[in-house]
Protein backbone atom coordinates (compact mmCIF):
# COMPACT_ATOMS: atom_id res chain seq x y z
CA UNK A 1 0.00 0.00 0.00
CA UNK A 2 1.87 3.16 -0.87
CA UNK A 3 1.90 6.27 0.94
CA UNK A 4 1.61 9.57 0.34
CA UNK A 5 4.06 10.42 -2.76
CA UNK A 6 5.97 13.62 -4.02
CA UNK A 7 7.86 14.60 -6.67
CA UNK A 8 10.25 16.19 -7.15
CA UNK A 9 12.57 15.93 -4.00
CA UNK A 10 14.49 18.73 -4.27
CA UNK A 11 14.33 21.62 -6.44
CA UNK A 12 16.32 24.78 -7.07
CA UNK A 13 14.40 28.19 -8.82
CA UNK A 14 15.68 31.57 -9.07
CA UNK A 15 13.75 34.66 -8.13
CA UNK A 16 10.45 35.46 -10.57
CA UNK A 17 10.54 32.32 -11.80
CA UNK A 18 7.43 29.90 -11.69
CA UNK A 19 7.31 26.05 -10.18
CA UNK A 20 4.94 23.06 -10.19
CA UNK A 21 5.01 20.59 -7.46
CA UNK A 22 3.53 17.24 -7.61
CA UNK A 23 1.79 14.79 -5.07
CA UNK A 24 -0.10 11.63 -5.41
CA UNK A 25 -2.48 10.87 -1.90
CA UNK A 26 -2.10 7.44 0.12
CA UNK A 27 -3.90 4.55 -1.94
CA UNK A 28 -8.15 5.10 -1.09
CA UNK A 29 -7.92 8.79 -0.09
CA UNK A 30 -9.33 11.47 -2.02
CA UNK A 31 -8.75 14.65 -0.19
CA UNK A 32 -5.15 16.45 -0.76
CA UNK A 33 -4.14 19.31 1.62
CA UNK A 34 -0.57 21.33 0.79
CA UNK A 35 1.69 22.89 3.79
CA UNK A 36 4.40 25.25 3.78
CA UNK A 37 7.36 24.46 6.54
CA UNK A 38 9.75 27.14 6.61
CA UNK A 39 13.11 25.79 8.68
CA UNK A 40 12.32 25.58 12.35
CA UNK A 41 9.14 26.42 12.26
CA UNK A 42 5.74 23.90 11.82
CA UNK A 43 3.96 23.46 9.12
CA UNK A 44 1.89 26.26 7.32
CA UNK A 45 -1.56 25.37 5.81
CA UNK A 46 -2.00 26.58 2.28
CA UNK A 47 -4.86 25.09 0.68
CA UNK A 48 -6.82 21.66 0.63
CA UNK A 49 -8.13 20.08 -2.51
CA UNK A 50 -11.28 17.39 -2.98
CA UNK A 51 -13.06 16.58 -6.13
CA UNK A 52 -11.10 19.10 -7.86
CA UNK A 53 -12.27 21.93 -6.41
CA UNK A 54 -10.44 24.34 -3.37
CA UNK A 55 -12.47 23.50 -0.28
CA UNK A 56 -10.11 25.29 2.04
CA UNK A 57 -7.60 28.44 1.82
CA UNK A 58 -4.97 29.75 4.03
CA UNK A 59 -3.50 33.17 4.13
CA UNK A 60 -1.12 32.77 1.30
CA UNK A 61 -1.51 35.11 -2.16
CA UNK A 62 -2.79 34.11 -4.89
CA UNK A 63 0.47 33.42 -6.17
CA UNK A 64 0.28 29.74 -4.97
CA UNK A 65 -2.25 28.20 -6.85
CA UNK A 66 -3.12 24.48 -6.97
CA UNK A 67 -5.42 21.83 -9.24
CA UNK A 68 -6.49 18.55 -7.97
CA UNK A 69 -7.00 15.48 -11.18
CA UNK A 70 -9.57 13.07 -11.57
CA UNK A 71 -7.67 10.09 -10.17
CA UNK A 72 -7.11 12.82 -6.82
CA UNK A 73 -3.49 13.59 -7.46
CA UNK A 74 -2.55 17.15 -7.06
CA UNK A 75 -0.44 20.25 -7.82
CA UNK A 76 0.69 22.93 -6.39
CA UNK A 77 2.24 26.12 -8.32
CA UNK A 78 4.11 28.76 -7.27
CA UNK A 79 4.61 32.24 -9.50
CA UNK A 80 7.07 34.83 -8.82
CA UNK A 81 8.89 33.02 -6.59
CA UNK A 82 10.54 35.17 -3.75
CA UNK A 83 13.22 34.23 -1.96
CA UNK A 84 10.97 33.74 1.13
CA UNK A 85 9.13 31.16 -0.32
CA UNK A 86 12.06 28.75 0.09
CA UNK A 87 11.01 26.05 2.50
CA UNK A 88 9.69 22.12 2.56
CA UNK A 89 6.42 22.06 0.81
CA UNK A 90 4.36 19.02 2.23
CA UNK A 91 1.49 17.43 0.57
CA UNK A 92 -0.89 15.67 2.92
CA UNK A 93 -3.77 13.32 1.79
CA UNK A 94 -6.94 12.24 4.05
CA UNK A 95 -10.37 10.45 3.04
CA UNK A 96 -13.58 12.69 2.44
CA UNK A 97 -15.15 13.57 6.15
CA UNK A 98 -13.48 16.56 8.23
CA UNK A 99 -12.14 14.47 10.81
CA UNK A 100 -10.35 12.16 9.06
CA UNK A 101 -6.22 11.97 9.66
CA UNK A 102 -4.29 13.52 7.69
CA UNK A 103 -1.25 11.22 6.01
CA UNK A 104 1.91 13.32 4.99
CA UNK A 105 4.55 12.50 2.21
CA UNK A 106 8.43 13.33 1.78
CA UNK A 107 8.07 16.71 1.14
CA UNK A 108 10.07 19.08 -1.58
CA UNK A 109 12.62 21.05 -0.30
CA UNK A 110 12.77 24.44 -2.45
CA UNK A 111 15.28 26.82 -2.50
CA UNK A 112 15.30 30.47 -4.42
CA UNK A 113 18.41 31.91 -5.20
CA UNK B 1 -5.57 33.89 14.18
CA UNK B 2 -5.61 30.30 15.78
CA UNK B 3 -2.64 29.05 17.60
CA UNK B 4 -1.10 26.59 19.24
CA UNK B 5 1.84 26.88 22.38
CA UNK B 6 3.98 24.30 22.57
CA UNK B 7 6.53 23.40 25.29
CA UNK B 8 8.99 22.91 25.58
CA UNK B 9 10.94 23.91 22.52
CA UNK B 10 13.67 21.46 23.55
CA UNK B 11 15.07 18.98 25.24
CA UNK B 12 18.26 17.08 26.19
CA UNK B 13 17.49 13.55 28.00
CA UNK B 14 19.24 10.57 29.10
CA UNK B 15 18.34 6.55 27.39
CA UNK B 16 15.49 5.92 29.74
CA UNK B 17 14.11 8.73 31.31
CA UNK B 18 10.39 9.62 30.54
CA UNK B 19 9.60 12.79 28.17
CA UNK B 20 6.60 15.22 28.47
CA UNK B 21 5.43 17.66 25.95
CA UNK B 22 2.24 19.66 25.46
CA UNK B 23 0.20 21.89 23.73
CA UNK B 24 -2.32 25.01 24.67
CA UNK B 25 -4.57 27.04 22.48
CA UNK B 26 -6.94 29.55 23.41
CA UNK B 27 -9.30 28.30 20.83
CA UNK B 28 -11.01 24.97 21.06
CA UNK B 29 -10.09 22.09 18.65
CA UNK B 30 -12.03 18.63 17.90
CA UNK B 31 -9.43 16.99 17.29
CA UNK B 32 -5.73 16.64 18.29
CA UNK B 33 -2.78 15.52 16.66
CA UNK B 34 0.83 14.43 17.29
CA UNK B 35 3.53 13.91 14.36
CA UNK B 36 6.91 13.38 14.37
CA UNK B 37 9.56 14.72 12.31
CA UNK B 38 12.99 13.37 11.35
CA UNK B 39 15.29 16.25 9.37
CA UNK B 40 14.41 16.44 5.65
CA UNK B 41 11.27 14.29 6.43
CA UNK B 42 7.71 14.33 6.39
CA UNK B 43 5.42 14.28 9.95
CA UNK B 44 4.55 11.03 10.85
CA UNK B 45 1.33 10.40 12.79
CA UNK B 46 1.78 8.95 16.00
CA UNK B 47 -1.53 9.18 18.09
CA UNK B 48 -4.70 10.80 16.55
CA UNK B 49 -7.34 11.80 19.32
CA UNK B 50 -11.19 12.76 18.89
CA UNK B 51 -12.92 13.16 21.97
CA UNK B 52 -12.15 15.60 25.18
CA UNK B 53 -10.71 13.52 28.07
CA UNK B 54 -9.54 10.79 25.45
CA UNK B 55 -6.47 9.14 27.03
CA UNK B 56 -4.77 6.75 23.88
CA UNK B 57 -1.57 4.41 23.75
CA UNK B 58 0.89 3.50 20.86
CA UNK B 59 3.65 1.38 22.37
CA UNK B 60 5.82 3.93 24.74
CA UNK B 61 3.65 6.80 23.68
CA UNK B 62 0.74 7.94 26.06
CA UNK B 63 -1.02 11.10 24.34
CA UNK B 64 -4.51 12.96 26.11
CA UNK B 65 -7.04 15.17 24.67
CA UNK B 66 -7.68 18.03 27.61
CA UNK B 67 -11.63 17.94 29.08
CA UNK B 68 -11.46 21.91 27.56
CA UNK B 69 -10.81 20.62 24.00
CA UNK B 70 -7.78 23.33 24.40
CA UNK B 71 -4.67 21.51 25.24
CA UNK B 72 -3.28 17.95 24.82
CA UNK B 73 0.07 16.41 25.66
CA UNK B 74 2.15 13.72 24.52
CA UNK B 75 4.53 11.30 27.42
CA UNK B 76 6.99 8.96 25.74
CA UNK B 77 8.43 6.79 28.45
CA UNK B 78 11.68 4.55 28.67
CA UNK B 79 13.15 6.97 26.00
CA UNK B 80 15.51 5.44 23.36
CA UNK B 81 17.82 6.78 20.65
CA UNK B 82 15.79 6.43 17.66
CA UNK B 83 13.17 8.93 19.70
CA UNK B 84 15.13 11.73 18.72
CA UNK B 85 13.65 14.28 16.57
CA UNK B 86 11.06 17.01 15.98
CA UNK B 87 7.66 16.08 17.67
CA UNK B 88 4.87 18.45 16.40
CA UNK B 89 1.19 18.80 17.90
CA UNK B 90 -1.78 19.87 15.45
CA UNK B 91 -5.00 20.75 16.12
CA UNK B 92 -8.12 20.35 13.65
CA UNK B 93 -11.52 22.61 13.64
CA UNK B 94 -14.64 20.51 12.09
CA UNK B 95 -16.64 23.00 10.46
CA UNK B 96 -17.80 25.32 7.32
CA UNK B 97 -14.47 27.88 7.57
CA UNK B 98 -11.85 25.35 8.83
CA UNK B 99 -12.60 22.03 6.89
CA UNK B 100 -9.11 20.01 7.09
CA UNK B 101 -7.41 22.66 8.22
CA UNK B 102 -4.60 21.96 10.29
CA UNK B 103 -2.63 24.56 13.29
CA UNK B 104 0.97 22.85 14.54
CA UNK B 105 2.35 24.34 16.86
CA UNK B 106 6.67 25.21 16.48
CA UNK B 107 7.55 21.58 17.61
CA UNK B 108 9.89 19.98 20.27
CA UNK B 109 12.83 19.10 19.44
CA UNK B 110 14.31 15.84 21.93
CA UNK B 111 17.66 14.97 21.70
CA UNK B 112 18.40 11.17 23.49
CA UNK B 113 22.48 10.86 24.92
CA UNK B 114 22.90 7.16 25.35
Amino acid sequence: DAGVTQSPTHLIKTRGQQVTLRCSPKSGHDTVSWYQQALGQGPQFIFQYYEEEERQRGNFPDRFSGHQFPNYSSELNVNALLLGDSALYLCASSYGTDQETQYFGPGTRLLVL
Amino acid sequence: GQQLNQSPQSMFIQEGEDVSMNCTSSSIFNTWLWYKQDPGEGPVLLIALYKAGELTSNGRLTAQFGITRKDSFLNISASIPSDVGIYFCAGQVQGSSNTGKLIFGQGTTLQVKP
